[in-house]
């Protein structure tokens, strides 16, 4: 099992610009999260897919922020435009079930994104 | 949100000793969870304790909770200088799906 797999590990960017971050998520997982890592606000949830579909998006920050899950090996996360306090690491995580609390989380190495 | 709290913030013991990290939380759970993170790395499941439980064992890692005072332990027991990393609680969400975390433990074991 080759676990979460997240594209790119580095993303340096300018202002402004489109930034789109990709996920693997593990086969037969059926939800998936993207969460964002930052020393001041530490992991917070961005969005939650089951079964591809969008059920909780209520971390999302603003408009510039969109989520998709076409299918269920494959989830996208675009900043568009982005702007330097997008700055941080972006981890995609997968489990299986139906969102169980009592689910394990399996998380990708993540992508470190520097918008200048 | 309700989300751990883990203490102390930081932690340096040489290689050998114990290390112990706490975790708070606000409301009442079913499960607590906790995950190590490496440098550079995405977080890594350790281990769940559930509200019936007191204690769970694995390996060198022990696990308490205490749910009258919501409050968890994470003790690693003769710890070596591959355990430097950061540690999290992470709990379920008073609504919604995902888990919470809380901002970690940064352990540092030195030889």
């Amino acid at each position: 099992d080759a676990g979460v797999i997240q594209s790119p590990r580095h993303e340096v960017t300018e202002m402004g610009q489109e930034v789109t971050l990709r996920c693997k998520p593990i086969s037969g997982h059926n939800s998936l999260f993207w969460y964002r890592q930052t020393m001041m606000r530490g992991l917070e949830l961005l969005i939650y897919f089951n079964n591809n579909v969008p059920i909780d998006d209520s971390g999302m920050p603003e408009d510039r922020f969109s989520a998709k899950m076409p299918n269920a090996s494959f989830s996208t996360l675009k900043i568009q435009p982005s702007e330097p306090r997008d700055s941080a690491v972006y981890f995609c995580a997968s489990t299986r079930g139906s969102g169980n609390q009592n689910e394990k989380l399996f998380f990708g190495s993540g992508t470190q994104l520097s918008v200048l | 949100s309700q989300q751990g709290e883990e203490d102390p913030q930081a932690l340096s013991i040489q290689e050998g000793e114990n290390a112990t990290m706490n975790c708070s939380y606000k409301t009442s759970i079913n499960n607590l969870q906790w995950y190590r993170q490496n440098s550079g790395r995405g977080l890594v499941h350790l281990i769940l304790i559930r509200s019936n439980e007191r204690e769970k064992h694995s390996g060198r890692l022990r696990v308490t909770l205490d749910t009258s005072k919501k409050s968890s332990s994470l003790l690693i027991t003769a710890s070596r200088a591959a355990d430097t990393a950061s540690y999290f609680c992470a709990t379920p969400p008073g609504s919604g799906y995902a888990l919470n975390f809380g901002k970690g433990t940064s352990l540092l074991v030195t030889p």
